[in-house]
């Protein structure tokens, strides 16, 4: 089956410690996006990336970091600097380079940080 | 600075009937635009798009309708079902940038 994977779909950490959002997509799409989304409010943009080896920063970018070093996947970071990290996290996936910009969506992994 | 945003929060339907949601957006650039549909805790799900060279476009029991001169996107979905219950999200783009703008959803309820 192809799509977007997330993992894990709960998880729960310390103040303090960084924490690593695995996302991975086997649907052969050059760009790949992290979005946040707290209870009630829409979507986020935190990372997005075009391309392997390139990414730029969203809205909310600060406390967080990103890697593409491969096409399917696209980790993101939550950092202790990120001074309110509790919330939903969802990664997307789009075609580049075609008329469609839908974009697909992983299953979220809801982080709670105390 | 320029948003999505949708007219209410919430809206309750009974089961059967027509469901209306309505999204209005504010940069007149925007030329590309979709609704997403979320169920609880659960990532969204490509509803359907529409381009700004069409006024309205149709699925299976659901139809995008867009005003550019008003700048209003609507989403009907016909004989409502339980199944219908979720958030409704509308997003906007223009074709030249890989970003979505998302409004910040509406909840649909279907009663029984």
């Amino acid at each position: 089956d192809g799509g977007i994977t997330q993992s894990p779909k709960y998880l729960f950490r310390k103040e303090g410690q960084n924490v690593t959002l695995s996302c991975e997509q086997n649907l052969n799409h050059d760009a790949m996006y992290w979005y946040r989304q707290d209870p009630g409010q829409g979507l986020r943009l935190i990372y997005y990336s075009q391309i392997v080896n390139d990414f730029q920063k969203g809205d909310i970018a600060e406390g967080y970091s990103v890697s593409r070093e491969k096409k399917e996947s696209f980790p993101l970071t939550v950092t202790s600097a990120q001074k309110n990290p509790t919330a939903f996290y969802l990664c997307a996936s789009s075609i580049r380079g075609q008329g469609s910009y839908e974009q697909y969506f992983g299953p979220g992994t809801r982080l709670t940080v105390t | 600075g320029e948003s999505v945003g949708l007219h209410l929060p919430t809206l309750s339907v009974q089961e059967g009937d027509n469901s209306i949601i309505n999204c209005a957006y504010s940069n007149s650039a925007s030329d590309y635009f979709i609704w997403y549909k979320q169920e609880s805790g659960k990532g969204p799900q490509f509803i359907i798009d529409i381009r700004s060279n069409m006024d309205k476009r149709q699925g299976q029991r659901v139809t995008v309708l867009l005003n550019k001169t008003v700048k209003h996107l609507s989403l009907q979905i016909a004989a409502t079902q339980p199944g219908d219950s979720a958030v409704y999200f509308c997003a906007e783009t223009t074709l030249n940038d890989y970003k979505l703008s998302f409004g910040a959803g509406t909840t649909v309820t279907v009663r029984a």
